[in-house]
C-alpha cells in the first residue's frame, strides 16, 4: 500500500535562509511523487513532480526535491526563503492499481517565514 | 487559459438544507476529482470520474452525498440533507487522464459552512 509521511507539521525559517521540508513515502511500486503548495484561502498549486526520470526535480519558485529510493524520501528544499513562500506544503504519492490515478496526501507542513 | 472553475466560492446554509457544489474542469481533461479538506482529516478524495463515468466513490462519506458528471465540462457534488459536520472546503481537480504521473489541477475550492 502507498502512503506518505510529512515529518514536520510546522517549520519556521528566517527570510533568506534555506528551507527543508521532509517527506517519506511508502510504495510497493516505483512511485510518482508530487509537492503541492496551498496559500491561505487558496487552492492547491503543483510545485514539482517526480515520475521516474531524473532524481533531482526542479520546480517553480526556486524549489527542488530529490528522490532517494534508498531512504524512501522526497524532501523539498529551497536555498533562500522568501516571505511569499509562507504557505502549507503537501507531499503526495500516487496510487497504482485498482484506483489508479488517486493521490494520497500527507498531512501538510506549514511554513512560516520571519522577516 | 482558465483553470478549474468552482462555484460558489462560499456557501453558508442551515442544517437539513440541500447544498449543490459545481465544477467546470479544464477543457480537454478527461478525469475529474472531488476532495474535501478539514482540519481534522486533511485532504480526502471523495469520488473521481473518468470520461464522465464514476470510477471510485468509496470516499463518499454516506448516502447524503452524491456526485454527477452529465458531460465533460460539468460536475456537481450534492449534499442532502446537510449537517454541521459537513462544514469543510471542497475542492474539484481535473487531469488529462489517470496515467502514472498525471498532474491534477485544483480549483480554488468551495468553503461550506453548515449551521
Amino acid at each position: 500500500a502507498q502512503s506518505v509521511t510529512q515529518l514536520d507539521s510546522h517549520v519556521s525559517v528566517s527570510e533568506g535562509t534555506p528551507v527543508l521540508l521532509r517527506c517519506n513515502y511508502s510504495s510497493s511500486y516505483s512511485p510518482s511523487l508530487f509537492w503541492y503548495v496551498q496559500h491561505p484561502n487558496k487552492g492547491l498549486q503543483l510545485l514539482l513532480k517526480y515520475t521516474s526520470a531524473a532524481t533531482l526535480v526542479k520546480g517553480i519558485n526556486g524549489f527542488e526535491a530529490e528522490f532517494k529510493k534508498s531512504e524512501t524520501s522526497f524532501h523539498l528544499t529551497k536555498p533562500s526563503a522568501h516571505m511569499s513562500d509562507a504557505a502549507e506544503y503537501f507531499c503526495v504519492v500516487q496510487i497504482y492499481g485498482g484506483s489508479q490515478g488517486n493521490l494520497i496526501f500527507g498531512k501538510g507542513t506549514k511554513l512560516s517565514v520571519k522577516p | 487559459d482558465a483553470g478549474v472553475i468552482q462555484s460558489p466560492r462560499h456557501e453558508v446554509t442551515e442544517m437539513g438544507q440541500e447544498v449543490t457544489l459545481r465544477c467546470k474542469p479544464i477543457s480537454g481533461h478527461n478525469s475529474l476529482f472531488w476532495y474535501r479538506q478539514t482540519m481534522m482529516r486533511g485532504l480526502e478524495l471523495l469520488i473521481y470520474f473518468n470520461n464522465n463515468v464514476p470510477i471510485d466513490d468509496s470516499g463518499m462519506p454516506e448516502d447524503r452525498f452524491s456526485a454527477k458528471m452529465p458531460n465533460a465540462s460539468f460536475s456537481t457534488l450534492k449534499i442532502q440533507p446537510s449537517e454541521p459536520r459537513d462544514s469543510a472546503v471542497y475542492f474539484c481537480a481535473s487531469s488529462l487522464g489517470l496515467l502514472a504521473g498525471e498532474t491534477q489541477y485544483f480549483g480554488p475550492g468551495t468553503r461550506l459552512l453548515v449551521l
